[in-house]
This record gives C-alpha cells, structure tokens and sequence, in this order.
C-alpha cells in the first residue's frame, strides 16, 4: 500500500466553521489530488497540486482552498463550512509517469 | 469534453457465477486505462492498469479487456466471491497536459450467497 494517511478520518462540524483535513505521503510523489465522492456523481475532483505551491481548480472547487508548503502535505481547507459539503473525501497521488494512482482511506465530514 | 461510462450501473449475482463490467470512454488521445475496486468505507485499489497497446490484463480472477479503437473496455470476474461485493470504477488518463485521469461514477456489484 501506498504510504498516505488522511486525517481526521471522521469529523462533524457546524455550519459556519472552517475545516481543514489534511493528505500526509511518504511517497515523494509530486501529482496530490482532493476529490469527494457522493452517491450518484462518484469521483469528484475538487484541487489538485502538481507540486510544492503548484496548485489548480478542479471541477467542483467552489468553497474550498488548499495549500501545499511541503511534497508530503496537501490541506484542503473549507472556510466556512456548509450541508453541501457533507461528504467523503478522498486524496490521492500519482508520480511523474501517471501510471497508477494511489487513494487514502477517506475523510468522512458532516456537516449540521 | 472527457467522459467515462460505466454499465450496468449495479449488478446483482450469486457466488461462483462470472460476470462483466462495461467502460466506454472519449478520452482521446489515450494514455492508459485502469480499473479500481472500492469496498464499503474503504479508498480505491487498483486492479489492473493497461496502456494503448495492451489488450488483455489478469489479476487472478479479474481479468480487463481494452478495444482502444473503439474505446471499449471490460471488467471479467470469473467465480465470483462474496469479497468480490464492491464498486468498481474506470479510470482513463489522457495524454499530455497534467495528469487529471477522468473518472467513471462506478459499478456496484452484490454477490449473494
């Protein structure tokens, strides 16, 4: 298995506050994506980072921010968290072939 | 746009029964195409990962498929387990450009005993 940790692993928050989790590898991969998977749309890429402050918008990133000031650490940041947003989220990373990417274990965030 | 279907969108079978996923994809040009399996409350693994000139790839009992001229790929699950109960996605990376593979919404499959 690859080496990728996702913390917190299960999280309820209030509407209104901000939320960070956060995409730990030990891999020296540069590709890190944060995805949400929701029933019915599957995968959904919300930022990716193709290396240390090298980030981009990906098809459903509105509310979120992330940042990446290290290769082994991608945040994503809700600054103000809403219902919507209660969802798992996924990272994963891939190396400079692209060949395989390799997912965490989720995030599970609900928001009330 | 890039796009991946998957069909059916679940499946039901009983244990020991064969059974196959569908992908089709326009993601062009092609650079390879994988298969993941996600168990309940689990991340994605991958089960296989085929490049423009492969065909067929086995990992024990799956065993995937690609038609990269008509943009076809199969999932094969011989002798079905209970462990088997799981979405399967299909994942296709398109050459160039950053690596953003675009993702099917999954197959999910029951196995019943």
């Amino acid at each position: 298995d690859a080496g990728i940790t996702q913390s917190p692993r299960h999280k309820v928050t209030e509407t209104g506050t901000p939320v960070t989790l956060r995409c730990h590898q030990t891999e020296n991969h540069r590709y890190m994506y944060w995805y949400r998977q929701d029933p019915g749309h599957g995968l959904r890429l919300i930022h990716y980072s193709y290396g240390v402050k090298d980030t981009d918008k990906g098809e459903v990133s509105d509310g979120y921010s992330v940042s990446r000031s290290k290769t082994e650490d991608f945040l994503l940041t809700l600054e103000s968290a809403t219902s919507s947003q209660t969802s798992v989220y996924f990272c994963a990373i891939t190396d400079s072939s692209g060949n395989t990417i390799y997912f965490g274990e989720g995030s599970w965030l609900t928001v009330v | 746009k890039n796009q991946v279907e998957q069909s059916p969108q679940s499946l039901i079978i009983l244990e020991g029964k064969n059974c196959t996923l569908q992908c089709n994809y326009t993601v062009s040009p092609f650079s390879n195409l994988r298969w993941y399996k996600q168990d309940t409350g689990r991340g994605p693994v991958s089960l296989t990962i085929m490049t423009f000139s492969e065909n067929t790839k086995s990992n024990g009992r799956y065993t995937a498929t690609l038609d990269a001229d008509t943009k076809q790929s199969s999932l094969h699950i011989t002798a079905s387990q209970l462990s088997d109960s799981a979405s399967y996605i299909c994942v296709v990376l398109g050459v160039g450009g950053s690596y953003i593979p675009t993702f099917g919404r999954g197959t999910s499959l029951i196995v019943h005993p």
